[in-house]
């Protein structure tokens, strides 16, 4: 069974530029996260989907970030302007459906801003 | 404020001993906990879930308990293993489909 797939793994970018992250979920999984995990803390989520619809987005920072999975598969994340204290890991999870469902992480991408 | 809270950043065990790696949470909604095992440059990995419900899940050399009165988990590794050397996770959730909420996590190292 494919995993997770996020790319691109690393990404550096200056402040104020935009960077976009892209997630394939596991097949047949309804449920799709992005996770930001800043060093020395746990994954935050930044919002959740089942199938193209919203679920959750209330710690999204929508000034600057904005989300999409368009088809209920695929999806992208994206910032735009970077700040300084975006940088962390951005990690995309899918699970089966929403409840009581373990999930399965991609390895993440690694965003620098300078 | 930290609902899921794992106060020990790190934790270090020799090889054959026990480690035990403890979380507490705050919300009383939550009903399905789950530990998460990191290696750097991956993704967190599932490693094991215990329901409401029960007390002990037992898994291999893994064993988690939960202690609702207390509001407080743990999870056994028995005995440990140079390869157990790694970040974990602790999770909550509860019935109503909200996303894990993930404490800061632990550090184990199991040296040989």
């Amino acid at each position: 069974e494919a995993g997770v797939a996020q790319s691109p793994r690393y990404k550096i970018i200056e402040k104020r530029q935009s960077v976009a992250f892209w997630c394939n979920p596991i097949s047949g999984h309804a449920t799709l996260y992005w996770y930001q995990q800043i060093l020395g803390q746990g994954p935050k989520l930044l919002i959740q989907f089942q199938n193209n619809g919203v679920v959750d987005d209330s710690q999204l920072p929508k000034d600057r970030f904005s989300a999409e999975r368009l088809k209920g598969v695929d999806s992208t994340l994206k910032i735009q302007p970077a700040k300084l204290e975006d940088s962390a890991v951005y990690l995309c999870a899918s699970s089966l459906n929403r409840v009581n469902e373990k999930l399965f992480f991609g390895s993440g991408t690694q965003l620098s801003v300078l | 404020d930290q609902q899921v809270k794992q106060n020990s950043p790190s934790l270090s065990v020799q090889e054959g001993r026990i480690s035990i790696l403890n979380c507490d949470y705050t919300n009383s909604m939550f009903d399905y906990f789950l530990w998460y095992k990191k290696y750097p440059a991956e993704g967190p990995t599932f490693l094991i879930s215990i329901s409401s419900i029960k007390d002990k899940n037992e898994d291999g050399r893994f064993t988690v308990f939960l202690n609702k009165s207390a509001k407080h988990l743990s999870l056994h590794i028995v005995p440990s293993q140079p390869g157990d050397s790694a970040v974990y996770f602790c999770a909550a959730t509860n019935q109503a489909g909200t996303a894990l909420i993930f404490g800061k996590g632990t550090t184990l190292s199991v040296s040989s």
